[in-house]
């Protein structure tokens, strides 16, 4: 059984704060892992695939890293503003089948 | 852009029912998936589809059957619906090996 967990479930931030949160995986046969941000009655949207161990991607204001040996993933926001309230998806593959296996998601609630 | 468009963003059916659910991509992708989303879970797929008249059983089929006549359309079929088939349902498509899904905007589906 492959999870994926993702921490906190919900988290609330004053606005222009920082906040990280976490994706675990399994770390064998690790092929890329995925975040997506999903806005309320919007579509889910890609923010970031990764695949090496140590990478690093960045939009913006929001950041990624990954570590494949131990099976986790943060993302990052830097000054957080109301526009980034929404859910963050993690999902990852491996053996390089398009399948995702998705994580429930953090809820991101900014406070003016 | 991409656009993924689902046919209806709010569903009320009976027990019983026969429900279609249509997705429709403009993009030419070659693979089209169906997720239910439900709350504290991560997205599950249901079926998916890697080209025309072709289809795969995801985690959860159980009650559920798709069809894929023409490449851009998706159509995943609730035979007889159930009360534990009430959720959000998404529509999501990718290219050939491509990394990136690409999303609808969702149905939410309510059986009474």
């Amino acid at each position: 059984i492959l999870n994926v967990e993702q921490s906190p479930q919900s988290l609330h931030v004053q606005e222009g704060d920082s906040t990280n949160f976490t994706c675990s995986f399994p770390s064998s046969n690790f092929y890329a892992l995925h975040w997506y941000r999903w806005e309320t009655a919007k579509s889910p949207e890609a923010l970031f695939v990764m695949t090496l161990n140590g990478d690093e991607k960045k939009k913006g204001r929001i950041s990624a890293t990954l570590n494949t040996k131990e099976g986790y993933s943060y993302l990052y926001i830097k000054g957080s503003q109301p526009e980034d309230s929404a859910t963050y998806l993690c999902a990852f593959t491996r053996d390089s089948n398009y399948q995702l296996i998705w994580g429930a998601g953090t809820k991101l609630i900014i406070k003016p | 852009d991409v656009k993924v468009t689902q046919s209806s963003r709010y569903l009320v059916k009976r027990t019983g029912e026969k429900v279609f659910l249509e997705c429709v991509q403009d993009m030419d992708h070659e693979n089209m998936f169906w997720y239910r989303q439900d709350p504290g879970l991560g997205l599950r797929l249901i079926y998916f589809s890697y080209d025309v008249k072709m289809k795969e059983k995801g985690d959860i089929p159980e009650g559920y059957s798709v069809s894929r006549e023409k490449k851009e359309r998706f159509s995943l079929i609730l035979e007889s619906a159930s009360t534990n088939q009430t959720s959000m349902y998404l529509c999501a498509s990718s290219t050939q090996g491509g990394n990136i899904q690409y999303f609808g905007a969702g149905t939410r589906l309510s059986v009474l």
